[in-house]
């Protein structure tokens, strides 16, 4: 089982903040995921990376970027915060890139007002 | 694309009743299926996987899933439920190939005392 980890867990902030919010894994794991969860809809990919200095867009159109310095860290920050962007943000890692079994952090529910 | 379909949005049992939770996706080629459980307040955690042989898994907690390539369905059973399995369960497929992770939208169990 992987160790994810997600800070902050709760985040209520004003429209136009930037902020980022942490993703670490200690697992060695290369794929990387950024997903939003809103209630009864499905998990939406919003970013992931391969591995270092990779990043790629997810299905969900995003104002928010991502970057891959280190292999266990994965930050996704929102420049310019909005109240559409209030949400559940998981990230998650993949122990098997072919089969793609993800492992998932508490996520961070954040609240723009 | 693929997508993955739960029938079933809110489930309520009483302690000891069998539950069966649908889950069918769109996709004809090579996959790997996923039950993940959210419990209130707690991550996403790994279920059961299924990615080739026996198509009846056995996952943790006492709950197994089958794969009917057929109907390509991957349903969650458990014969007899308790209170603690009042959680959030969510059908993934992963698609062997051009490794594109789906979820479902989730059923919400609620297991009466």
């Amino acid at each position: 089982e992987a160790d994810i980890y997600q800070t902050p867990r709760y985040l209520v902030i004003g429209t136009g903040k930037k902020i980022t919010l942490e993703c670490s894994q200690t697992m060695g794991h290369d794929k990387m995921y950024w997903y939003q969860q809103d209630p009864g809809m499905e998990l939406h990919l919003i970013h992931y990376s391969y591995g270092v200095n990779s990043t790629e867009k997810g299905d969900l159109s995003s104002e928010s970027t991502v970057s891959r310095i280190r292999t266990e860290h994965f930050p996704l920050t929102l420049e310019s915060a909005r109240p559409s962007h209030t949400s559940q943000y998981l990230c998650a890692s993949s122990e098997d890139p072919a089969r793609n079994t993800q492992y998932f952090g508490p996520g961070t529910r954040l609240t723009v007002l | 694309a693929q997508s993955v379909s739960q029938h079933n949005h809110h489930v309520i049992l009483s302690e000891a009743a069998s539950l069966e939770l649908g889950c069918n996706y769109s996709y004809g080629g090579t996959v790997n299926l996923f039950w993940y459980v959210q419990y209130p307040g707690q991550h996403l955690q790994l279920l059961l996987k299924y990615f080739s042989g026996d198509p009846l898994v056995k996952g943790i907690k006492g709950f197994e899933a089958e794969f009917i390539k057929s109907k390509f369905s991957f349903n969650l059973r458990k014969p007899s439920v308790q209170w603690s399995d009042t959680a959030e369960y969510f059908c993934a497929v992963n698609s062997y190939n051009n490794n594109d992770m789906r979820f479902g939208a989730g059923t919400r169990l609620t297991v009466k005392p």
